[in-house]
């Protein structure tokens, strides 16, 4: 089984619509990460968590929110999509006794028409 | 603005030689350098590390290289085989910073 698992794992949406993608892992860690992936740019942090009361914006937050309900789930919000949202978005976990490698599950592909 | 960047979208070599991915960045407060690899419908998962106060460090077929002064990294892999076809990305970060920045990735293909 997958220690960091997403769903849907595609998503397509129209714009306007809100859209919750929604991570779990069982690594037991306690950092978690939504980045997302476009072609040309890499992977951009959204939004990062240390723990269930804990929530940081990362380099691109804008017109994202996201939700930590417990330590091993986390959600990534987008309110009213809007196509530039379009990306494949990733999930990651990490826990600091391992150093910086952060674990990544499998992607969210998501298309706002 | 792009702090890590890695210029070359794709790399193809023949198995058995050897693959060098080049990365480079901005940021002289990054001191830790990641890289990651990633086959298609799958995460990127951690290939190697770095730390600033090293200049080498090795994993089997795997080295990264780093050179402070240019603002330079490199990953050989020797030998290459077809399963290391994948996107490699760079990643770097600062000291007690979660914010990792990501190049654009290379796509390398070793042809058999």
């Amino acid at each position: 089984d997958a220690d960091v698992t997403q769903t849907p794992r595609n998503r397509i949406t129209k714009t306007g619509k809100r859209i919750m993608l929604e991570c779990s892992q069982t690594k037991g860690h306690d950092r978690m990460y939504w980045y997302r992936q476009d072609p040309g740019l890499g992977l951009r942090l959204i939004y990062y968590s240390f723990d269930v009361k804990d929530i940081n914006k990362g380099e691109i937050s804008d017109g994202y929110s996201v939700s930590r309900q417990a330590q091993a789930k986390f959600s990534l919000s987008l309110e009213s999509a809007i196509p530039n949202q379009t990306a494949l978005y990733f999930c990651a976990t990490s826990d600091f006794t391992q150093g910086y490698e952060q674990f990544f599950g499998p992607g969210t592909r998501l298309t706002v028409l | 603005d792009q702090q890590v960047k890695q210029n070359s979208p794709s790399l193809s070599v023949q198995e058995g030689r050897i693959s060098i991915l080049n990365c480079d960045y901005t940021n002289s407060m990054f001191d830790y350098f990641l890289w990651y690899k990633k086959y298609p419908a799958e995460g990127p998962t951690f290939l190697i590390s770095i730390s600033s106060i090293k200049d080498k460090n090795e994993d089997g077929r795997f080295t990264v290289f780093l050179n402070k002064s240019a603002k330079h990294l490199s990953l050989h892999i020797v030998p290459s085989q077809p399963g290391d076809s994948a996107v490699y990305f760079c990643a770097a970060r600062r000291y007690n910073n979660n914010d990792m920045r990501f190049g654009a990735g290379t796509r390398l293909t070793v042809k058999p």
